[in-house]
């Protein structure tokens, strides 16, 4: 069975531009969760889709966005791009929302110069 | 607000000690735990969960508590080996949300 994946692998990125992450989850899984590690923080929630709908965010500004498509891969977009955005993005999917392991993709590291 | 916090950022151990890592959270009374091992560069990989009605959870050489009353979760590794080395992270259920996830504890396991 195919795990989590996700692309690109890495990511560098120019201050103020716009990136795009993208996240397939296990076959099956309907939700997936968007996380931030930036060094030095631990993971922190980023979005929660799940069945195509955002089920709740975090605490990050609005410039971070996501969208679920039918076929529950999602998308994780960053507008107007800092510095401090550097960070692996971890993408995990579940079954039947939270109250289930995660599991969670290898990463996209991006890099904001 | 809730907080999780991992008792250290790193532990340091000799092979075939028992490794025991600690999770305190405030503010809370999560369904659930979880515990999760990260190598560097890569995801977290799922490893135990146990739920607030249950004391203890096994699974081979790990063991988690789950004590409501102090807001503690422990991780044990028994009979630890180098392989063992990589950074623990607890995590949380919030209602509603998602999992809230500590800053996790590095452990190395020297031979």
């Amino acid at each position: 069975e195919a795990g989590v994946t996700q692309s690109p692998t890495h990511l560098i990125k120019t201050r103020g531009q716009q990136a795009t992450l993208r996240c397939s989850p296990i076959s099956g899984h309907t939700s997936v969760y968007w996380y931030q590690q930036a060094l030095g923080l631990g993971l922190q929630f980023l979005l929660w889709y799940d069945e195509g709908e955002e089920r709740n965010r975090g605490n990050f500004p609005p410039r971070f966005s996501g969208r679920q498509f039918p076929n529950y891969s999602s998308e994780l977009n960053v507008n107007a791009l800092e510095l401090e955005d550097s960070a692996l993005y971890l993408c995990a999917s579940s079954l039947e929302q939270v109250l289930n392991e995660q599991f969670f993709g290898p990463g996209t590291r991006l890099t904001v110069l | 607000s809730q907080k999780i916090e991992q008792n250290s950022e790193a532990l340091n151990i000799q092979e075939g000690k028992t490794a025991t890592l600690t999770c305190n959270y405030t503010n809370y009374s999560p369904a659930y735990l979880q515990w999760y091992r990260q190598d560097p560069g890569r995801g977290p990989v799922f490893l135990l969960l146990i739920r607030e009605n249950e004391k203890e959870k096994r699974k081979e050489r790990l063991k988690v508590t789950f004590d409501t009353t102090l807001k503690q979760s422990l991780f044990h590794i028994t009979a630890s080996q180098p392989a063992d080395s990589a950074t623990y992270l607890c995590a949380l259920e919030r209602a509603g949300t998602a999992l809230i996830f500590g800053k996790g504890t590095t452990l190395s396991v020297s031979s």
